[in-house]
């Protein structure tokens, strides 16, 4: 069964504290592995898109990994701002997309 | 760019009744547009498919009768949910997307539904 679990479900940081968000996937022949960050009472915002395994990229102080199970999301440094929800979501061969149920993120200043 | 809007932000209706949410990319024209469903601390759940001038796809288990997409132009799609109920309350969420894909979308800002 095609599958996507985030963990944890929420986490509080120190400003300047980096740290990572996880996120596993159980997938038919994956297309694509997106990264997006949610404010409370809005839509999601479109951070990254992964396709293959070691494939990175970086924004900010987020940077994004993929391996063949899990992807990360990396937090360098956080500041107040950038608390909010991260969701991933994959795309799966059959061109389904199934997302997680996000991670809380919270960094006090 | 890549500004997508929803109205109304949020309804709230009785039991019975219709609700329509508009769904519009402002700056762009959009091929294709998703529709979501999103229930407190769940996941994101993809209801519908629609492309401008044809029928939307529906994902399993989504009454097609029950919430009515129509993408009548590059650049609006509605979501009608009829004969409302207390379990279709929900946070709807569309996006929008140039490349008929789920790569690059840009969703809009959501449609709090409440139904008493």
């Amino acid at each position: 069964e095609d599958q996507v679990t985030q963990s944890p479900e929420a986490l509080r940081l120190q400003e300047g504290e980096s740290s990572s968000l996880n996120c596993s996937y159980t997938v038919s022949g994956l297309r694509g592995l997106f990264w997006y960050r949610q404010d409370p009472g809005k839509g999601p915002e479109f951070l990254f898109t992964l396709y293959s395994a070691g494939e990175e990229k970086e924004k900010e102080r987020l940077k994004a990994t993929l391996t063949k199970k899990e992807s990360f999301l990396h937090i360098t440094a956080p500041k107040p701002e950038d608390s909010a929800t991260y969701l991933c979501a994959a795309q799966t061969g059959a061109n389904n997309l199934f997302f997680g149920t996000g991670t809380r993120l919270t960094v006090i200043p | 760019g890549a500004v997508v809007s929803q109205h109304p932000s949020w309804v709230i209706c009785k039991s019975g009744t219709s609700v329509k949410i508009e769904c519009r990319s402002l700056d762009f024209q959009a091929t294709t547009m998703f529709w979501y469903r999103q229930f407190p601390k769940q996941s994101l759940m993809l209801m519908a498919t629609s492309n401008e001038g044809s029928k939307a796809t529906y994902e399993q288990g989504v009454e097609k009768d029950k919430f009515l997409i129509n993408h009548a132009s590059l650049t609006l799609s509605t979501l009608t949910v009829t004969s409302a109920h207390p379990e279709d309350s929900s946070f709807y969420i569309c996006s929008a997307s140039w490349r008929s894909s789920y790569n690059e979308q840009f969703f809009g800002p959501g449609t709090r539904l409440t139904v008493l």
